[in-house]
């Protein structure tokens, strides 16, 4: 089974200030992924990357870059972070069938 | 309107009696996928479906793509099967891109 881990945790930031989550996988899948979680709902994909250095957008990818360097490295930033991107934040791997996710990052923005 | 929607939200069970939740579809769904995201937040990969019917241990899942539905079966229902059941579906020529319905929580009493 795929290894997917993420960091940090948790974080804390502030309105307008830079934030990136990274996602880190072991098992050389393709496909990698960022969704959000909110409360009471189920996920909704953010970007993805189907190869290194490229990446393609997802349902709700305003207010959101990707960066993919490597086939084990994805990376979530938010430039300006603002309230409403307050979530958890699973990022996910597959060889384009079965999706493995991370632990999830909270991140709250105050 | 949502292109995935899962049935119903809430369920109450006692431990060992049986259960099935409901997914369907106003997305041409080519594939199916179902996850249980525990009381700790891990989403776990229970099924990847192609239409047809699947079975692990006490669980049975089948997916229709005809009639745009897939169901997800729990039998003699254990305390540790309570969570919340997403389902996600991929539409054809997708890139392998996942939309997930909106949950299912299970909350399973002894």
């Amino acid at each position: 089974e795929a290894a997917v881990t993420q960091s940090p945790r948790s974080k804390v930031a502030v309105t307008g200030g830079k934030v990136t989550l990274s996602c880190h996988q072991t098992n050389n899948h393709d496909y990698m992924y960022w969704y959000r979680q909110d409360t009471g709902h189920g996920l909704r994909l953010i970007h993805y990357s189907y190869v290194a250095d490229s990446t393609e957008k997802g349902d709700i990818p305003d207010g959101y870059k990707a960066s993919r360097p490597s086939q084990e490295n994805f990376s979530l930033i938010l430039e300006l972070a603002s309230l409403s991107q307050t979530a958890v934040y699973f990022c996910a791997s597959s060889e384009g069938d079965r999706q493995y996710f991370g632990p999830g990052t909270r991140l709250t923005v105050l | 309107g949502d292109k995935v929607k899962q049935s119903p939200s809430a369920l109450s069970l006692q431990e060992g009696t049986n259960s099935a939740l409901r997914c369907n579809f106003s997305i041409a769904a080519t594939t199916v996928q179902w996850f249980l995201q525990n009381p700790r937040g891990s989403l776990i990969n229970l099924f990847y479906l192609v239409p047809g019917t699947k079975e692990n241990g006490r669980l049975k899942s089948a997916f229709d793509s005809k009639e745009s539905y897939s169901t997800l079966h729990i039998r003699d229902a254990q305390l540790e099967d309570s969570g919340t059941y997403f389902c996600a579906a991929e539409a054809g020529g997708s890139n392998a891109k996942l939309t997930f319905g909106k949950g299912t929580k299970l909350s399973v009493k002894s």
